[in-house]
């Protein structure tokens, strides 16, 4: 049982460049959540999806897009990224309470 | 919009010793959750509390809710190096409703 999978686990990018970030979850949840980490200022909720085909902003959604493409899998795009962007971001999924999230991915934007 | 600070930001202790973080909210909350995050780690879920003044307790481990479910405390009682990491909070104004979390206390245990 994987529970949230996230990829890739690191990236290095330029400025203006584009990628996207991976997640899915096999336990069936319904909700779906894009969180990004940086020192001192604890998790930050960018986007969320409380159940297939919907999205919704979070507290920092700026440059960024997501795309939850079935029940399993929720995608977060950066169109055009930016030194700001460094951060470790993390995927979760719930159900009733208590988030499961991915490892994360450490992306550092140069 | 919603906040939640914890403090403190930091916290050294010799094994052994006690270890208290607190959790505020600018809000009401419907529940409040912690996570424990090892060093290199994701956040793990610990533990939820829903109602008003409601204490927890996990082996070495005591969650609290206050009475106005506008505040929480952790409290580890003679901290073990498998202790160490960093600790959040994270409210939820309403069950099912975007959860936000607090920056965190790291804490470091010197055997």
């Amino acid at each position: 049982n994987a529970g949230v999978t996230q990829t890739p686990k690191f990236q290095v990018l330029k400025t203006g460049q584009s990628m996207t970030l991976q997640c899915a979850q096999d336990m069936n949840h319904n909700s779906m959540y894009w969180y990004r980490q940086d020192p001192g200022m604890g998790l930050r909720l960018i986007y969320y999806s409380a159940s297939e085909g919907t999205t919704d902003k979070g507290e920092v959604p700026n440059g960024y897009n997501v795309s939850r493409l079935n029940k399993r899998e929720f995608s977060l795009r950066l169109e055009s990224a930016a030194p700001s962007q460094t951060s470790v971001y993390f995927c979760a999924s719930s159900q009733n309470y208590g988030y499961t999230f991915g490892s994360g991915t450490r992306l550092t934007v140069v | 919009g919603q906040q939640v600070m914890q403090i403190p930001q930091y916290q050294h202790v010799q094994e052994g010793e006690d270890f208290t973080t607190y959790c505020n909210s600018s809000t009401t909350l419907s529940n409040i959750q912690w996570y424990k995050q090892r060093p290199g780690g994701h956040p793990v879920f610990l533990i939820q509390l829903v109602k008003s003044g409601e204490v927890k307790k996990q082996k070495r481990l005591t969650f609290q809710f206050g009475e106005a479910k506008k505040n929480s405390s952790l409290h580890i009682t003679a901290t073990q190096t498998t202790d160490v990491g960093t600790y959040f909070c994270a409210g939820q104004a309403d069950q099912g409703g975007k959860l936000i979390f607090g920056q965190g206390t790291e804490l470091s245990v010197k055997p």
